[in-house]
């Protein structure tokens, strides 16, 4: 079975900018989540989306925005990129939703804001 | 006060030795409870999830007290290739969908 996938691995961007990060979740799974480990520190929740809606969203500016699509990607868009929005953003997917459920995680997005 | 609470370590073992690591959270509401495990630069994976009864899987066992609001991991007979970091993880409710994690213990086995 397929595990989730993310694209690009990598992304370089300059400040100002607008990052789009990809995200595909395991099959059969309809909730996806979208997390940032910026260096050194823990992994901090951003975004979740379930059955196409946003369901919560983390302590992060409006420039953070995302959508889910019928088929259950999911992509996460950064506005006006800073330079402190360097960081791993990693996505993850759950059989169903809400923190019950064990989430299975995407080896992330790399992105740098120079 | 974080939300998540880790001993950071480093814990440095010989392989085959017994290594305990601890965890707090602060929110008594608290439902899910999760190991997972990161390598240098990757992805977390789910080592396993955390039962109130306790549960083991192979040489890997984990406890919850919710009393105290702590949860536990033992690692008996370490590997090589147990070395990573392991962070505790916790859920609130299916209404958040938001995992808290902690900051990770970082584990190096040496030979």
């Amino acid at each position: 079975e397929a595990g989730v996938t993310q694209s690009p691995t990598h992304l370089i961007k300059t400040r100002g900018q607008q990052a789009t990060l990809r995200c595909s979740p395991i099959s059969g799974h309809t909730s996806v989540y979208w997390y940032q480990q910026a260096l050194g520190l823990g992994l901090q929740f951003l975004l979740w989306y379930d059955e196409g809606e946003e369901r919560n969203r983390g302590n992060f500016p409006p420039r953070f925005s995302g959508r889910q699509f019928p088929n259950y990607s999911s992509e996460l868009n950064v506005n006006a990129l800073e330079l402190e929005d360097s960081a791993l953003y990693l996505c993850a997917s759950s059989l169903a939703r809400g923190a019950y459920n064990e989430q299975f995680f995407g080896p992330g997005t790399r992105l740098t804001v120079l | 006060r974080k939300e998540v609470e880790q001993d950071p370590g480093p814990f440095n073992v010989p392989e085959g030795a017994t290594v305990a690591f601890n965890c707090t959270y602060s929110n008594s509401a608290s439902q899910s409870f999760f190991w997972y495990r990161q390598d240098c630069r990757k992805e977390p994976k789910l080592l396993m999830s955390v039962y109130s009864s306790g549960n083991e899987d192979g040489r890997f066992t984990a406890q919850l007290n919710r009393a105290s609001q702590y949860i536990s991991l033992l690692i008996r007979d370490s590997k090589l290739s147990d070395s990573a970091t392991y962070l505790c993880v916790v859920g609130y409710s299916s209404n958040t969908g938001k995992l808290i994690f902690g900051q990770g213990t970082t584990l190096q086995v040496k030979p």
